[in-house]
């Protein structure tokens, strides 16, 4: 079983639709969660960390349930330019990240 | 500020050539780390360096893979006797310990 697993998607919705990917770890003793973002081509950029208590950047929600070892983001108002890849990222222990192979997202208008 | 840097941006090797992948990170930070990127998936750990020291090596997939950090800046990749499987992109990402990390823009290497 891979350490970080998440839907490979594609996920394909109109602008302005709402869309939720899910994420799953597999290491209880993990300490800090990210989400990354990576176009085509590029590097994959941070996205936001996501804490326990949930948090929100404008369009982007990030939810952690540590029970059940589950990460969520959702993005809402989608827009053209949200068409990417996200990753989901665990801390293992102070420098040992894990990657999820990343879910696909296209916005169409 | 700079982010993290790499060269070349693309490398194309003949298969058993050696080579080597510079990384330079964002200025005053400690850990850099190698991850290696196959089409379609995730970024894979290689190595983690804190400073100079090279603390996790645990995901070089082979004795043919070594990395260095000599004065805890810029490090080097260097694969020996390449072969195709290791064709992918190879990206560097920097930061202060215990926080996010900053990925530079990858070397792609193509192994014919």
């Amino acid at each position: 079983r891979k350490e970080v697993e998440q839907d490979p998607g594609p996920f394909n919705v109109p602008e302005g639709a709402t869309v939720a990917f899910n994420c799953t770890y597999s290491n209880s003793a993990s300490q800090s969660f990210f989400w990354y973002r990576q176009d085509c081509r590029k590097e994959p950029k941070l996205l936001m960390s996501v804490y326990s208590s949930g948090n929100e950047d404008g369009r982007f929600t990030a939810q952690l349930n540590r029970a059940s070892q589950y990460i969520s983001l959702l993005i809402r108002d989608s827009k053209l330019s949200d068409s990417a890849t996200y990753l989901c990222v665990v801390n293992l222990n102070n420098n040992d990240m894990r990657f999820g192979a990343g879910t696909r997202l296209t916005v169409k208008p | 500020g700079a982010g993290v840097s790499q060269s070349p941006r693309y490398k194309v090797a003949k298969r058993g050539q050696d080579v080597a992948l510079r990384c330079d990170p964002i200025s005053g930070h400690v850990s850099l780390f190698w991850y290696q990127q196959a089409l379609g998936q995730g970024p894979e750990f290689l190595t983690y360096f804190q400073n100079e020291a090279q603390l996790d090596k645990s995901g070089l997939p082979s004795d043919r893979f070594f990395a260095e950090r000599p004065e805890g800046s810029v490090s080097t990749l260097k694969i020996q006797r390449t072969q195709q499987e290791d064709s992918a992109v190879y990206l560097c990402a920097s930061s202060f310990p215990s926080v996010a990390q900053y990925f530079g823009p990858g070397t792609r290497l193509l192994v014919l």
